[in-house]
């Protein structure tokens, strides 16, 4: 089993919905919780950081942890066109010295 | 003004050739890391460096020599490219060792072994 599975889509939706992407995890371990947004020929950005079970917002987006079903969501309210991109969960430890593991990524169209 | 930066953006190379990439990093970050990603998005670490010395090495083939001069500096040398290597290699720091602040990424090197 991996350790982060992500849907890859792609998932296309109409401009102003709401977007739902997720991940879910396998090691009850991990504490930190990040999505990153991907677009097109770049590197990935940090879009959302959070370390505790509940919902934590940003503008229109919204990050949700469920530790408990080991699940991680993020929300996206009236979606813009210049969300299309790829969105990667990564989750992370800290028993020293860690790494990052990524989801494979959720391609993201916006279509006006 | 760019945060962390690669050298070449784009490299195009035969199999068997020797080639490198540079990384360099101005956020006074201490630990910088290589990334691959392939062509269906998946990043898969390769390694991690804190201030100069090696922390992470996963299952790389022995081909992929990191070096880094200084902690602001990571680079990667490839020997013997192979189809296989062809990915976006991507080289990322954070403050720390741990992942508690998440990653500033470069752009990626892209690269193609014909």
């Amino acid at each position: 089993q991996k350790e982060v599975e992500q849907d890859p889509g792609p998932l296309s939706v109409p401009e102003g919905a709401i977007v739902s992407l997720n991940c879910t995890y396998s090691n009850s371990a991990f504490q930190y919780f990040m999505w990153y947004r991907q677009y097109s020929r770049k590197g990935p950005e940090l879009l959302m950081y959070t370390y505790s079970s509940g919902n934590k917002e940003d503008g229109r987006f919204t990050a949700q942890v469920d530790k408990s079903s080991k699940y991680i969501s993020l929300f996206i309210r009236d979606s813009q066109p210049s969300d299309s991109a790829t969105y990667l969960c990564a989750i992370g430890a800290n028993f020293g010295n860690e790494k990052l593991t990524f989801g494979t990524g959720t391609r993201l169209t916006i279509i006006p | 003004d760019t945060a962390v930066s690669q050298t070449p953006k784009y490299l195009v190379t035969q199999m068997g050739n020797d080639k490198s990439i540079k990384c360099e990093q101005n956020l006074g970050h201490d630990t910088m890391y290589w990334y691959k990603q392939d062509s269906k998005k998946f990043l898969k670490i390769m390694f991690s460096y804190n201030n100069k010395e090696l922390i992470i090495n996963e299952t790389v083939p022995n081909r992929f020599s990191p070096k880094s001069p200084d902690k602001a500096h990571l680079n990667l040398h490839i020997n013997s490219l192979e189809l296989g290597d062809s990915a976006v290699y991507f080289c990322a720091s954070s403050q720390g060792s741990n992942t508690i602040y998440g990653y500033t990424f470069g752009s990626g090197t892209r690269l193609t072994v014909v």
